[in-house]
Protein backbone atom coordinates (compact mmCIF):
# COMPACT_ATOMS: atom_id res chain seq x y z
CA UNK A 1 0.00 0.00 0.00
CA UNK A 2 0.84 3.36 -0.55
CA UNK A 3 2.20 6.24 2.09
CA UNK A 4 1.03 9.58 2.14
CA UNK A 5 3.00 12.29 3.80
CA UNK A 6 1.87 15.77 4.85
CA UNK A 7 3.76 18.51 5.58
CA UNK A 8 3.83 20.83 7.33
CA UNK A 9 2.32 18.97 10.68
CA UNK A 10 0.63 22.34 12.13
CA UNK A 11 0.49 25.66 10.68
CA UNK A 12 -0.31 28.94 12.33
CA UNK A 13 -0.90 31.73 10.20
CA UNK A 14 -2.88 35.07 10.49
CA UNK A 15 -6.04 35.97 9.89
CA UNK A 16 -5.29 37.15 5.67
CA UNK A 17 -2.22 35.09 4.98
CA UNK A 18 -2.25 32.79 2.29
CA UNK A 19 -0.78 29.12 3.02
CA UNK A 20 0.07 25.70 1.73
CA UNK A 21 0.02 22.50 2.87
CA UNK A 22 1.33 19.85 0.68
CA UNK A 23 0.87 15.97 0.50
CA UNK A 24 3.50 13.73 -1.42
CA UNK A 25 2.84 9.81 -1.84
CA UNK A 26 5.35 7.28 -2.79
CA UNK A 27 3.29 5.71 -5.58
CA UNK A 28 1.33 7.20 -8.66
CA UNK A 29 -1.83 8.43 -7.48
CA UNK A 30 -5.14 7.29 -9.28
CA UNK A 31 -7.39 9.27 -7.28
CA UNK A 32 -6.22 12.02 -4.37
CA UNK A 33 -8.42 13.66 -1.89
CA UNK A 34 -8.63 16.45 0.35
CA UNK A 35 -11.02 16.79 3.67
CA UNK A 36 -11.46 18.49 6.42
CA UNK A 37 -11.87 17.65 10.10
CA UNK A 38 -12.64 19.87 13.23
CA UNK A 39 -11.74 17.94 15.93
CA UNK A 40 -13.07 15.08 17.21
CA UNK A 41 -15.78 14.84 14.19
CA UNK A 42 -16.28 13.53 10.36
CA UNK A 43 -14.30 14.15 7.56
CA UNK A 44 -15.71 17.18 5.25
CA UNK A 45 -15.18 16.78 1.73
CA UNK A 46 -13.23 19.44 -0.14
CA UNK A 47 -12.19 18.27 -3.85
CA UNK A 48 -10.96 15.24 -5.34
CA UNK A 49 -8.15 15.23 -8.23
CA UNK A 50 -7.89 12.34 -11.00
CA UNK A 51 -5.52 13.99 -13.57
CA UNK A 52 -1.86 14.82 -13.69
CA UNK A 53 -2.03 18.60 -14.17
CA UNK A 54 -5.35 18.80 -12.31
CA UNK A 55 -6.18 21.86 -10.45
CA UNK A 56 -9.42 22.91 -9.00
CA UNK A 57 -10.65 25.86 -7.07
CA UNK A 58 -13.92 25.94 -4.58
CA UNK A 59 -14.24 29.63 -2.69
CA UNK A 60 -10.65 30.55 -1.40
CA UNK A 61 -8.89 26.87 -1.46
CA UNK A 62 -7.27 25.72 -4.79
CA UNK A 63 -6.16 22.09 -5.22
CA UNK A 64 -3.42 20.83 -7.60
CA UNK A 65 -2.53 17.45 -8.76
CA UNK A 66 1.36 17.66 -10.10
CA UNK A 67 2.07 16.00 -13.47
CA UNK A 68 3.48 12.87 -12.72
CA UNK A 69 0.53 12.33 -10.03
CA UNK A 70 2.79 11.95 -7.19
CA UNK A 71 2.25 15.00 -5.12
CA UNK A 72 -0.53 17.27 -4.61
CA UNK A 73 -1.07 20.81 -2.97
CA UNK A 74 -3.79 22.50 -1.25
CA UNK A 75 -3.58 26.49 -1.26
CA UNK A 76 -5.87 28.84 0.80
CA UNK A 77 -5.56 32.41 0.03
CA UNK A 78 -6.52 35.22 2.58
CA UNK A 79 -7.19 32.51 5.35
CA UNK A 80 -9.82 33.22 7.52
CA UNK A 81 -10.86 31.79 11.19
CA UNK A 82 -13.76 29.32 9.72
CA UNK A 83 -10.59 27.73 7.66
CA UNK A 84 -8.98 26.32 10.86
CA UNK A 85 -9.03 22.69 11.35
CA UNK A 86 -7.40 19.38 10.84
CA UNK A 87 -6.44 18.95 6.60
CA UNK A 88 -6.66 15.57 5.24
CA UNK A 89 -5.23 14.16 2.22
CA UNK A 90 -6.43 10.81 0.94
CA UNK A 91 -5.57 8.59 -1.95
CA UNK A 92 -7.52 5.40 -3.70
CA UNK A 93 -5.36 2.58 -2.63
CA UNK A 94 -6.97 -0.32 -4.68
CA UNK A 95 -7.21 2.16 -7.76
CA UNK A 96 -9.69 4.88 -9.10
CA UNK A 97 -12.74 5.40 -7.26
CA UNK A 98 -12.62 2.23 -4.82
CA UNK A 99 -13.35 4.19 -1.90
CA UNK A 100 -10.68 2.62 -0.21
CA UNK A 101 -8.42 5.38 1.11
CA UNK A 102 -5.24 5.90 2.55
CA UNK A 103 -5.07 9.01 4.41
CA UNK A 104 -1.64 11.32 5.45
CA UNK A 105 -1.65 11.85 9.04
CA UNK A 106 -3.33 15.59 8.61
CA UNK A 107 -2.03 19.24 9.02
CA UNK A 108 -3.10 21.28 11.60
CA UNK A 109 -4.49 24.47 10.11
CA UNK A 110 -4.76 27.81 12.63
CA UNK A 111 -5.54 30.79 11.91
CA UNK A 112 -5.29 33.90 14.22
CA UNK A 113 -7.45 36.67 14.19
CA UNK B 1 -24.64 17.56 6.66
CA UNK B 2 -23.12 14.77 4.39
CA UNK B 3 -26.67 12.58 5.65
CA UNK B 4 -24.34 9.81 6.63
CA UNK B 5 -25.36 9.61 10.75
CA UNK B 6 -23.55 6.91 13.29
CA UNK B 7 -24.79 5.30 16.58
CA UNK B 8 -23.58 6.08 19.89
CA UNK B 9 -21.38 9.01 19.81
CA UNK B 10 -19.46 8.00 22.41
CA UNK B 11 -18.84 4.69 24.10
CA UNK B 12 -16.90 3.35 27.00
CA UNK B 13 -15.76 -0.47 27.25
CA UNK B 14 -13.48 -2.34 29.34
CA UNK B 15 -10.12 -4.38 27.97
CA UNK B 16 -11.75 -7.86 26.30
CA UNK B 17 -15.18 -6.94 25.75
CA UNK B 18 -17.02 -6.84 22.63
CA UNK B 19 -18.34 -3.46 20.94
CA UNK B 20 -21.04 -2.78 17.91
CA UNK B 21 -21.08 0.47 16.07
CA UNK B 22 -23.60 1.71 13.64
CA UNK B 23 -24.22 3.63 10.61
CA UNK B 24 -26.70 4.61 8.64
CA UNK B 25 -25.65 5.50 5.09
CA UNK B 26 -26.94 8.06 2.27
CA UNK B 27 -30.37 6.96 0.85
CA UNK B 28 -28.81 4.65 -2.41
CA UNK B 29 -25.42 4.75 -1.41
CA UNK B 30 -24.74 0.67 -1.30
CA UNK B 31 -20.88 0.90 -0.81
CA UNK B 32 -19.89 1.66 3.16
CA UNK B 33 -16.72 1.59 4.73
CA UNK B 34 -15.29 1.75 8.20
CA UNK B 35 -11.95 3.80 9.17
CA UNK B 36 -10.33 4.12 11.96
CA UNK B 37 -8.58 7.16 13.55
CA UNK B 38 -6.54 7.57 16.82
CA UNK B 39 -5.30 10.25 18.27
CA UNK B 40 -3.45 12.56 16.18
CA UNK B 41 -3.53 10.20 13.22
CA UNK B 42 -5.54 9.92 9.68
CA UNK B 43 -7.84 7.60 9.58
CA UNK B 44 -6.81 3.63 8.44
CA UNK B 45 -8.79 1.76 6.37
CA UNK B 46 -10.44 -1.20 8.28
CA UNK B 47 -12.61 -2.89 5.47
CA UNK B 48 -15.69 -1.88 2.81
CA UNK B 49 -18.84 -3.33 2.36
CA UNK B 50 -20.43 -3.51 -1.26
CA UNK B 51 -23.98 -4.95 -1.20
CA UNK B 52 -23.80 -6.74 1.56
CA UNK B 53 -20.65 -8.35 0.76
CA UNK B 54 -16.53 -7.36 2.26
CA UNK B 55 -15.30 -5.72 -0.83
CA UNK B 56 -11.83 -4.71 0.94
CA UNK B 57 -9.69 -5.30 4.07
CA UNK B 58 -6.93 -3.14 5.28
CA UNK B 59 -4.12 -4.35 7.91
CA UNK B 60 -7.04 -5.41 10.51
CA UNK B 61 -7.02 -8.50 12.67
CA UNK B 62 -10.35 -11.02 12.28
CA UNK B 63 -11.73 -9.83 15.24
CA UNK B 64 -12.77 -6.76 13.15
CA UNK B 65 -16.45 -7.78 11.44
CA UNK B 66 -18.53 -6.09 9.90
CA UNK B 67 -22.57 -6.31 7.94
CA UNK B 68 -24.06 -4.65 5.93
CA UNK B 69 -27.88 -4.43 5.36
CA UNK B 70 -30.73 -3.72 2.45
CA UNK B 71 -31.94 -0.88 4.15
CA UNK B 72 -28.86 0.77 3.92
CA UNK B 73 -27.31 0.60 7.54
CA UNK B 74 -24.12 -0.91 8.89
CA UNK B 75 -22.42 -2.76 11.81
CA UNK B 76 -19.02 -2.67 12.76
CA UNK B 77 -18.33 -5.61 15.26
CA UNK B 78 -15.16 -5.48 17.31
CA UNK B 79 -14.33 -8.75 19.62
CA UNK B 80 -11.84 -9.07 22.53
CA UNK B 81 -11.55 -5.18 22.96
CA UNK B 82 -7.85 -4.59 23.54
CA UNK B 83 -6.27 -0.75 24.71
CA UNK B 84 -5.32 -0.24 21.44
CA UNK B 85 -8.89 -0.02 19.92
CA UNK B 86 -9.31 3.45 21.84
CA UNK B 87 -9.95 6.01 18.76
CA UNK B 88 -13.02 7.63 16.54
CA UNK B 89 -14.64 5.25 14.28
CA UNK B 90 -15.62 6.66 11.10
CA UNK B 91 -17.64 5.25 8.55
CA UNK B 92 -18.56 6.55 4.64
CA UNK B 93 -20.99 6.08 2.19
CA UNK B 94 -20.47 6.01 -1.37
CA UNK B 95 -21.93 4.81 -4.54
CA UNK B 96 -20.40 1.79 -7.01
CA UNK B 97 -17.21 1.43 -6.28
CA UNK B 98 -14.80 1.53 -9.43
CA UNK B 99 -17.11 3.29 -11.80
CA UNK B 100 -14.74 6.07 -12.74
CA UNK B 101 -17.26 8.24 -10.80
CA UNK B 102 -15.63 11.56 -9.90
CA UNK B 103 -18.03 11.57 -6.69
CA UNK B 104 -16.76 10.85 -3.36
CA UNK B 105 -17.45 9.35 -0.12
CA UNK B 106 -19.51 11.03 2.61
CA UNK B 107 -18.22 10.51 6.15
CA UNK B 108 -20.17 10.26 8.80
CA UNK B 109 -19.55 12.34 12.37
CA UNK B 110 -18.07 8.78 13.93
CA UNK B 111 -18.29 7.46 17.35
CA UNK B 112 -15.65 7.95 20.32
CA UNK B 113 -14.96 4.50 21.21
CA UNK B 114 -12.32 4.11 25.18
CA UNK B 115 -11.21 1.10 26.11
CA UNK B 116 -10.08 0.93 29.83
Amino acid sequence: SQELEQSPQSLIVQEGKNLTINCTSSKTLYGLYWYKQKYGEGLIFLMMLQKGGEEKSHEKITAKLDEKKQQSSLHITASQPSHAGIYLCGADDSGAGSYQLTFGKGTKLSVIP
Amino acid sequence: ETGVTQSPTHLIKTRGQQVTLRCSSQSGHNTVSWYQQALGQGPQFIFQYYREEENGRGNFPPRFSGLQFPNYSSELNVNALELDDSALYLCASSLDPWTGSTDTQYFGPGTRLTVL
